[in-house]
């Protein structure tokens, strides 16, 4: 099976910074996404990592290790509007075409003033 | 803006009823689509993948026969739920990839789904 562990939740004050981790085990790997979702809205793209290393983009940066199946999200100066879910996806090869995204359960980040 | 379009956004239906949901790709081709399901508090559970051009694979547990999928053309995939029972209730999103290189999946807005 395919396992992709994230935290259910977590809490954090506006202006702080958060990291939510991913773990993954699964069969095949590409990559692996971020998306953040807000309640009763369609996830939307935050980064895609491929190599190891640092990604940053703005306040967000995502770390890959593929060596330990692991990545985590960073958020930076926490802002209300950063209340949200946040996906952990693992892209797979997928036999008629392309590849398809496992999904972790998602971590949803509370901030709070 | 907006690379992957779906409609309707909000359907509210007797239970019996079949519900066609669209998903298109606005400004790629996508020769493959996906359609997750999710329910309040959970993450998305894909239900299928659509290929164009031949027959959707199914994730297991999902019934094809309740489930219809046709993407008859390499921007156009619908998913119909056919006779819609209370237990269908759910927000139902569609996403789309550009065949090249590593391009992120985009998701449609997600269709919700309320069967009374």
């Amino acid at each position: 099976g395919q396992n992709i562990d994230q935290p259910t939740e977590m809490t954090a004050t506006e202006g702080a910074i958060v990291q939510i981790n991913c773990t993954y085990q699964t069969s095949g790997f590409n990559g692996l996404f971020w998306y953040q979702q807000h309640a009763g809205e369609a996830p939307t793209f935050l980064s895609y990592n491929v190599l190891d290393g640092l990604e940053e983009k703005g306040r967000f940066s995502s770390f890959l290790s593929r060596s330990k199946g692991y990545s985590y999200l960073l958020l930076k100066e926490l802002q209300m509007k950063d209340s949200a879910s946040y996906l952990c996806a693992v892209d797979r090869p997928f036999k008629a075409a392309g590849n398809k995204l496992t999904f972790g359960g998602g971590t949803r980040v509370l901030v709070k003033p | 803006g907006a690379v992957v379009s779906q409609h309707p956004s909000w359907v509210i239906c007797k239970s019996g009823t079949s519900v066609k949901i669209e998903c298109r790709s606005l400004d790629f081709q996508a020769t493959t689509m996906f359609w997750y399901r999710q329910f309040p508090k959970q993450s998305l559970m894909l239900m299928a993948t659509s290929n164009e051009g031949s027959k959707a694979t199914y994730e297991q547990g999902v019934e094809k026969d309740k489930f219809l999928i046709n993407h008859a053309s390499l921007t156009l995939s619908t998913l119909t739920v056919t006779s819609a029972h209370p237990e269908d209730s759910s927000f139902y999103i569609c996403s789309a990839r550009a065949v090249e290189g590593n391009q992120p999946q985009h998701f449609g807005d997600g269709t919700r789904l309320s069967i009374l």
